[in-house]
């Protein structure tokens, strides 16, 4: 079946770096983009940014512009997202979700069809 | 970037109809996503499109748009329907492709 399996929760100091991975199976990873999207504890989902796993061509949210770096190793069927300069406001859950996309009537439509159980980061001193 | 926006809270008796709504610019491109997320849990697509449900989502789940709101409708809400729902659009403003999530809706089943 499909799934996307996550690395273990991480606990980090400020200012470090932590490296999530996300492997796919159960179908072609190579043909569907992949996003990241995080939960700061009671809060709501925040996009991070997408990796098409075909090319590596990435794009972030603006936020996470120059601190965040998504790659992916297709010989292991893999997507990674590696954030740096840790803060203490960057504690949440880390997803990693397949996203697929259709059009009707020329109207296109994207969605998150299979998600990661999630990895807890902790960043704290 | 964009925006959007749902309602904090709502909440419905058992059997009966409640509406979600979710207001943004980039809903007048795009059709939204709606998501279910249970505590200590992914999310779950609920509805995708214009009125689409993954397999093994109840048809009690519809979706709808109209302008700048979607809106996701459960009828004959039932108790293990409780949790927040958010929706996700492509945002619509900017060159580079962003995507937002609303606010999240918490839904309460009395």
């Amino acid at each position: 079946q499909v799934q996307l399996v996550q690395s273990g929760a991480e606990v980090k100091k400020p200012g470090a770096s932590v490296k999530v991975s996300c492997k796919a199976s159960g179908y072609t990873f190579t043909g569907y983009y992949m996003h990241w999207v995080r939960q700061a504890p009671g809060q709501g989902l925040e996009w991070m940014g997408r990796i098409n796993p075909n090319s590596g061509g990435t794009n972030y949210a603006q936020k996470f512009q120059g601190r965040v770096t998504m790659t992916r190793d297709t010989s292991i069927s893999t997507a990674y997202m590696e954030l740096s300069r840790l803060r203490s406001d960057d504690t949440a859950v880390y997803y990693c979700a397949r996203w697929n996309y259709g059009d009707y009537d020329g109207i296109y439509y994207y969605y998150m069809d299979v998600w990661g159980k999630g990895t807890t980061v902790t960043v704290s001193s | 970037s964009s925006e959007l926006t749902q309602d904090p809270a709502v909440s419905v008796a058992l059997g009966q109809t409640v509406r979600i709504t979710c207001q943004g610019d980039s809903l007048r491109s795009y059709y939204a996503s709606w998501y279910q997320q249970k505590p200590g849990q992914a999310p779950v697509l609920v509805i995708y499109g214009k009125n689409n449900r993954p397999s093994g989502i109840p048809d009690r789940f519809s979706g709808s748009s109209s302008g700048n709101t979607a809106s996701l409708t459960i009828t004959g809400a039932q108790a293990e329907d409780e949790a927040d729902y958010y929706c996700n659009s492509r945002d619509s403003s900017g060159n580079h492709p962003n995507y937002v999530f609303g606010t999240g809706t918490k839904v309460t089943v009395l």
